[in-house]
């Protein structure tokens, strides 16, 4: 299986602030890497997929590089509806794999 | 916009079967792949596996020797059965719905999900 790990676990962060989550795959991946928010008691959300693509609706201040093994994803001026868990996730190979998320909470 | 309702047992017994349905609405069932993803208590998302509108499936080998995903085109529902479960089965568990191209594999929607406990 391929292993994605997220850093940092979690985050303190204000509003208005930028934040960077990285991504780590384990082996090459290419651009099959997405990124999802979760908020508390809900489903996740695709917000960024082909590494760099914004999923229709997404604020632009999500943004999303990387190839290969590495990648982030940025929030540029945090608002408060931004406070979530994210996960990085990986379609090039089965089983398709998650990272353990990073939770963005309020400083 | 597609939607996705996960439907089934909130409470499912030690080496019983665990069966949950999602139904699709506002889309065409034949238009994509269509998967189930879980996430137990206060940890991480799990993906389980997936169908076409075919029926070709795909599994994660973790739990391949006890799970079957099937479509039914007809009554736009997509099943998921997870034998022998234990309490390590008690998640949420979630339907999505995968966009395959060509460069980019992704999940565009999900449902709000479904609790599962495992409990006698």
């Amino acid at each position: 299986d391929i292993q994605m790990t997220q850093s940092p676990s979690s985050l303190s962060a204000s509003v208005g602030d930028s934040v960077t989550i990285t991504c780590r795959a384990s082996q090459g991946i290419s651009g099959f890497l997405n990124w999802l928010q979760q908020k508390p008691g809900k489903a996740p959300n695709l917000l960024i997929y082909g590494a760099s693509t914004l999923h229709n609706g997404v604020p632009s201040r999500f943004s999303g590089s990387g190839s290969g093994t590495d990648f982030t994803l940025t929030i540029s001026g945090l608002q408060p509806a931004d406070f979530a868990t994210y996960y990085c996730q990986q379609t090039y190979n089965i089983p398709w794999t998650f990272g353990q998320g990073t939770q963005v909470d309020m400083k | 916009q597609v939607q996705l309702q996960e439907s089934g047992p909130g409470l499912v017994k030690p080496s019983e079967t665990l069966s949950l349905t999602c139904t699709v609405s506002g889309d065409s069932i034949s238009a994509n792949y269509w998967s189930w993803i879980r996430q137990p208590p206060g940890k991480g998302l799990e993906w389980i596996g997936f169908t076409s509108y075919s029926g070709t499936t795909n599994y994660n080998p973790s739990l391949q020797s006890r799970v079957t995903i099937t479509i039914d085109t007809s009554k736009n529902q997509v099943s998921l059965k997870i034998n022998s479960v234990t309490a390590a089965d008690t998640a949420i568990y979630f339907c999505a719905s995968a966009k395959w191209e060509l460069t980019r594999r992704f999940f565009d929607s999900w449902g709000l999900g479904t609790r599962v406990t495992v409990s006698s």
